[in-house]
C-alpha cells in the first residue's frame, strides 16, 4: 500500500449504531487529520493530531471521537450519530503539522446516517 | 478569520480550450496558497502551492496559477483543457506553515467535446 488508505470506503449505519472509520498513512508523516466533506459546503476540519497527540479540534460533537494510537494509523469512532453527519470524511496527512506543507489525502469514506 | 472565496460553483469548458478558475482570499497578510483537485471518489491532490516568490507558479498536469496580491486573488491557468480534468477543484489558505488550511466551496469543472 502506498499513500494514505482508509477503510471502509463505503459505510451505512443507523442512528444508535457505533461504527469505526480507519485512516493508514505509508509515508512517514508525522501529523494526521479527518475533515468532513458536504455537499455545497468547504471541507471542515474536524480533527489534527501531530505526534499522536491531539493538537486542534474543531468544536466537532462528541458523537464523533479521534483516536491516534501511533503516527501512521487514526480512528474516527462514531457512535448515536444524525443524518446531517452524512458526507464523506476525508483522512490527511503531512510531514509536520499545519498547512506549510502538502497534505497528502486519502479517497474518504462515503458515511450515510440512516 | 481568513476565508476562500471561489464565486463559480460549476464551469464548462470545451476540450482545447484555456481555462481559468478564480480564487479570492481575505486575509491582511499574505497566506500560504494552494490550489488541490478531487476526482470522483478520490481525496484530493495537490495541484501547485505559492508561498513566496515569483507569483506565477507551475504545477503538475499542466496547471500555473498567479498571485495577484493587489487582488488577493490566485486564479488557477489552463491553456488547453483535456477531457480528463473534469473534476472538482479547491483554493486553499493557510496563515503559514504551521497554521491549518482553510478551503474554499470548490469549483465543479465541465469539459465538453
Amino acid at each position: 500500500e502506498t499513500g494514505v488508505t482508509q477503510t471502509p470506503r463505503h459505510l451505512v449505519m443507523g442512528m444508535t449504531n457505533k461504527k469505526s472509520l480507519k485512516c493508514e498513512q505509508h509515508l512517514g508523516h508525522n501529523a494526521m487529520y479527518w475533515y468532513k466533506q458536504s455537499a455545497k459546503k468547504p471541507l471542515e476540519l474536524m480533527f489534527v493530531y501531530s505526534l499522536e497527540e491531539r493538537v486542534e479540534n474543531n468544536s466537532v460533537p462528541s458523537r464523533f471521537s479521534p483516536e491516534c494510537p501511533n503516527s501512521s494509523h487514526l480512528f474516527l469512532h462514531l457512535h448515536t450519530l444524525q443524518p446531517e453527519d452524512s458526507a464523506l470524511y476525508l483522512c490527511a496527512s503531512s510531514q509536520d503539522p499545519g498547512g506549510g506543507g502538502e497534505q497528502f489525502f486519502g479517497p474518504g469514506t462515503r458515511l450515510t446516517v440512516l | 478569520a481568513q476565508s476562500v472565496t471561489q464565486p463559480d460553483i460549476h464551469i464548462t469548458v470545451s476540450e482545447g480550450a484555456s481555462l481559468e478558475l478564480r480564487c479570492n482570499y481575505s486575509y491582511g497578510a499574505t497566506p500560504y496558497l494552494f490550489w488541490y483537485v478531487q476526482s470522483p471518489g478520490q481525496g484530493l491532490q495537490l495541484l501547485l502551492k505559492y508561498f513566496s516568490g515569483d507569483t506565477l507558479v507551475q504545477g503538475i498536469k499542466g496547471f500555473e496559477a498567479e498571485f495577484k496580491r493587489s487582488q488577493s486573488s490566485f486564479n488557477l491557468r489552463k491553456p488547453s483543457v483535456h477531457w480528463s480534468d473534469a473534476a472538482e477543484y479547491f483554493c486553499a489558505v493557510a496563515l503559514s506553515g504551521y497554521s491549518t488550511l482553510t478551503f474554499g466551496k470548490g469549483t465543479m469543472l465541465l469539459v465538453s467535446p
